[in-house]
């Protein structure tokens, strides 16, 4: 158990539709990153918050969007929901000791686009 | 476009074997690289983070070493076990915008 949850832990909804991911990272890391991962392609990076900003940005796509709240814990929306879209979703929060990052990730939501 | 390339993309060993593979990254603008381990059903988790050229990182064991020069690192397993079956993930990280560009990963499976 990495600390890091992530609800819920499967989504089946349709296309066009909308639907949140949360991510509660571990106690005391101000830093959440969200993934995709689909069967055709590794891990994609698609955002990073730090302690309530963006930070970096990676392929996320136009209809997604996250944010992180004054808790810490962050969502990814996902909107006019494409088949394409059907993929697992990992949020990984770190922290950063003497200048090395560990990511730590969490269970993962499976959306499932029909 | 940076690029992190991993080979093998799987490998099949028997158990007892020793095995290595290899993680690409691009030898300019170097901030880190990483190592992970990704088990069917579970998440990725963190084995090495390593950030100067010549570093050897051990755990049990799995080791790694890292060449930033010519951007390469290599993970090695010694005398894998079926529980070592898993992806080994690298990710580099470039130093002006702290981005971490995955690998594609190897998937190791250790037979009994």
């Amino acid at each position: 158990d990495s600390g890091v949850t992530q609800t819920p832990k499967h989504l089946i909804t349709a296309t066009g539709q909308r639907v949140t991911l949360r991510c509660s990272p571990r106690s005391g890391d101000l830093s959440v990153y969200w993934y995709q991962q689909s069967l055709d392609q590794g891990l994609q990076f698609l955002i990073q918050y730090y302690n309530g900003e963006e930070r970096a940005k990676g392929n996320i796509l136009e209809r997604f969007s996250a944010q992180q709240f004054p808790d810490l814990h962050s969502e990814l929306n996902l909107s006019s929901l494409e088949l394409g879209d059907s993929a697992l979703y990992f949020c990984a929060s770190s922290v950063e000791r003497g200048g090395q990052e560990t990511q730590y990730f969490g269970p993962g939501t499976r959306l499932l686009v029909l | 476009i940076l690029n992190v390339e991993q080979s093998p993309q799987s490998l099949h060993v028997q158990e007892g074997d020793s095995t290595n593979f290899t993680c690409s990254f691009p030898s300019s603008n170097f901030y880190a690289l990483h190592w992970y381990r990704w088990e069917t059903a579970k998440s990725p988790e963190a084995l090495f983070v390593m950030t100067l050229n010549g570093d050897e990182k051990k755990k049990g064991r799995i080791s790694a070493t890292l060449n930033t020069k010519e951007g390469y690192s290599y993970l090695y397993i010694k005398g894998s076990q079926p529980e070592d079956s898993a992806t080994y993930l690298c990710a580099f990280i470039a130093g002006n915008n702290r981005k971490l560009i995955w690998g594609l990963g190897t998937s190791l499976a250790v037979n009994p």
